[in-house]
């Protein structure tokens, strides 16, 4: 069975620190790994992985995937309590998004 | 270019009552996604749509659930006869094709079934 595992299931820490969320995966036909966060509206857009080992950085945040070890993560840093949200990670699995239980990150001032 | 529309925000229905959720895609998308967020879950796949052909219902419900995609209008999920445990938040993603480019959510509509 397909399933995509994050951790940790939440997070809090200080505004200024860096996190690292982890997100593990096993599916029988990997296409692409996707992050997304989610505050109170629809989950947006973060980042679409494809190749291991390429990193793909937006401002402070940054992802990278091991398609060998089926893992990836997504760090942040000098966090913001704007960042406070759940974030996602799904994999591509043909036309399906297997989707994981998400990370909930609190940021506090 | 308005996102991926999806309404009402909100919805409340009595138990077995009829619920209408309606996603309009992004303007050049052919592709519709639902999917359901229950309390404390992941979302989970429900329904694959193109126009006018439904590609993948592996998730959907065996019963109660149906969605259609016609060639003029939004796309529809339909929940007959609800019940309590159907509440939770259904969104709708769009894509121009399966490549997932361009693959943008909408809003949600958040179901409360009392």
């Amino acid at each position: 069975e397909d399933k995509v595992v994050q951790s940790p299931l939440s997070l809090v820490v200080h505004e200024g620190d860096t996190v690292t969320l982890n997100c593990s995966y096993e599916v029988t036909n990997f296409r692409s790994l996707l992050w997304y966060k989610q505050e109170k509206k629809a989950p947006t857009f973060l980042f679409m992985l494809t190749s291991s080992g390429i990193e793909k950085k937006s401002g402070r945040l940054s992802s990278i995937l091991d398609k060998k070890e089926l893992f990836s993560i997504l760090n942040i840093t000098a966090t913001q309590t704007g960042d406070s949200a759940v974030y996602l990670c799904a994999v591509d699995s043909n036309y399906q998004l297997i989707w994981g239980a998400g990370t909930k990150l609190i940021i506090k001032p | 270019n308005a996102g991926v529309m999806q309404n009402p925000r909100h919805l409340v229905r009595r138990r077995g009552q009829e619920a209408r959720l309606r996603c309009s895609p992004m303007k050049g998308h052919s592709h519709v996604y639902w999917y359901r967020q229950l309390p404390e879950e992941g979302l989970k796949f429900m329904v694959y749509l193109q126009k006018e052909n439904i590609i993948d219902e592996s998730g959907m419900p065996k019963e109660r659930f149906s969605a259609e995609f016609p060639k003029e209008g939004p796309s529809i999920l339909r929940i007959q006869q609800v019940v309590r445990g159907d509440s939770a938040a259904y969104f709708c993603a769009s894509s121009p094709g399966q490549d997932r480019n361009g693959y943008t959510f909408g809003s949600g509509t958040r179901l409360t079934v009392v």
